[in-house]
């Protein structure tokens, strides 16, 4: 089974500077997607970015971006220019090429602060 | 276009009363499926159907039973709920394509409280 880590419970970034969100995953399969999700208070799931393990270019979601290291298992997600509305838990998330869109394996979020 | 509609949002139950969770979607969505999201665990997939009459069991599938008799809904049954159900649920559907384009769409969530 895979298993997706998300070892930062508590981030906190100052407005319009730069954070990194870590994710780590484990699996035996060679296809694969990552996600990366938001939620906010308003519980709502937002999808932010999503990487296909066979593309080695790195996605890129206006002042999103992901470090995706397929050796090293891990995905990262960048937030530039922070603004104070990405405030929310943030959740790494896998799916297997074999499953389907509804069967994701989620990590335990990180929870993202602004600060002015 | 009401997208992925869970009811009720809130609802407190006591323990060994059961109850249902409605999951409609009106996307013609082949997939569906059902996860919890508890403090500290992120959410983990409950059941799913991968179209009506098919059903599988997710990782966390103990305590709940699912059916899918038609493609626009997905109800969650709690036979005998229980303090540890205590839990936010959220549906969530897909149109089955290709793994580029499918996007999963999820309903505002349920908070459960069982007492």
């Amino acid at each position: 089974a895979q298993t997706v880590t998300q070892s930062q419970p508590e981030m906190s970034v100052q407005e319009a500077e730069t954070v990194t969100l870590s994710c780590t995953y484990d699996t035996s399969e060679s296809d694969y997607y990552l996600f990366w999700y938001k939620q906010p208070p308003s519980r709502q799931m937002i999808l932010v970015i999503r990487q296909e393990a066979y593309k080695q270019q790195n996605a890129t979601e206006n002042r999103f971006s992901v470090n995706f290291q397929k050796a090293a298992k891990s995905f990262s997600l960048k937030i530039s220019d922070s603004q104070l509305g990405d405030a929310a838990m943030y959740f790494c998330a896998y799916r297997s090429d074999t499953g389907t869109a509804s069967k994701l394996t989620f990590g335990t979020g990180t929870r993202l602060q602004v600060t002015l | 276009n009401a997208g992925v509609t869970q009811t009720p949002k809130f609802q407190v139950l006591k323990t060994g009363q059961s109850m249902t969770l409605q999951c409609a979607q009106d996307m013609n969505h082949e997939y569906m499926s059902w996860y919890r999201q508890d403090p500290g665990m992120g959410l983990r997939l409950i059941h799913y159907s991968v179209g009506a009459g098919i059903t599988d069991q997710g990782e966390v599938p103990n305590g709940y039973n699912v059916s899918r008799s038609t493609t626009e809904d997905f109800p969650l049954r709690l036979l005998s709920a229980a303090p540890s159900q205590t839990s936010v649920y959220f549906c969530a559907s897909s149109l089955r394509g290709t793994a580029t384009n499918e996007k999963l769409f999820f309903g505002s969530g349920t908070q459960l409280s069982v007492l």
